[in-house]
């Protein structure tokens, strides 16, 4: 069953350091997302790409963090100048083909990031 | 503020019984809610999908519904196992919000034989 992957599964990085999260989605799918979980509260959507990109973005994705499709598979989230509480488990999903992006949305196993 | 309430935040229960999860919403005017499961440190896997014009979706031993006018679903599992234990979480797509999910903060469930 195809499945959407992230790498790494877990980053530790001093602050201030940029990192690179990646995510290969499923192959059939035009819409990506990243979503993170703080240790302990609510998953929380962090941007949706379609087509090349942002379609929607929410307040805790300002200009430290950016997205990129680099080539016809892989999905990445940048932290330019990683802060302590960007320290959470990242999440990467990606929904079907069809116009409507109302349809579901399937997630990877996630990145955990450390901020030491 | 669109937001999405779950309750209970922790159930435990023997193994066998029938048991049901609560989620709410602030908004009526949804495109569809999700329910998944999350074991400890791991991803998201999505149970079932109810688009808004559906009244619920049946999966195994799981049943969703779905009640707009009320802004309520609720996740059923029959007959609960041990390998039931895990996080649930409720994640809505409100109307207006192009394509992100709202999620609840989980039902905490724990079966034991």
């Amino acid at each position: 069953e195809p499945e959407v992957t992230q790498t790494p599964s877990h980053q530790v990085t001093q602050m201030g350091q940029e990192v690179i999260l990646r995510c290969v989605p499923i192959s059939n799918h035009l819409y990506f997302y990243w979503y993170r979980q703080i240790l302990g509260q609510k998953v929380e959507f962090l941007v949706s790409f379609y087509n090349n990109e942002i379609s929607e973005k929410s307040e805790i994705f300002d200009d430290q963090f950016s997205v990129e499709r680099p080539d016809g598979s892989n999905f990445t989230l940048k932290i330019r100048s990683t802060k302590l509480e960007d320290s959470a488990m990242y999440f990467c999903a990606s929904s079907d083909l069809y116009e409507t992006p109302y349809n579901e949305q399937f997630f990877g196993p996630g990145t955990r990031l450390t901020v030491l | 503020k669109q937001e999405v309430t779950q309750i209970p935040a922790a159930l435990s229960v023997p193994e066998g019984e029938n048991l049901v999860l609560n989620c709410s919403f602030t908004d009526s005017a949804i495109y569809n809610l999700q329910w998944f499961r999350q074991d400890p440190g791991k991803g998201l896997t999505s149970l079932l999908l109810i688009q808004s014009s559906q009244r619920e979706q049946t999966s195994g031993r799981l049943n969703a519904s779905l009640d707009k006018s009320s802004g309520r679903s609720t996740l059923y599992i029959a007959a609960s196992q041990p390998g039931d234990s895990a996080t649930y979480l409720c994640a809505v797509h409100f109307s207006g919000g192009y394509n992100k999910l709202i999620f609840g903060a989980g039902t905490r469930l724990a079966v034991h034989p």
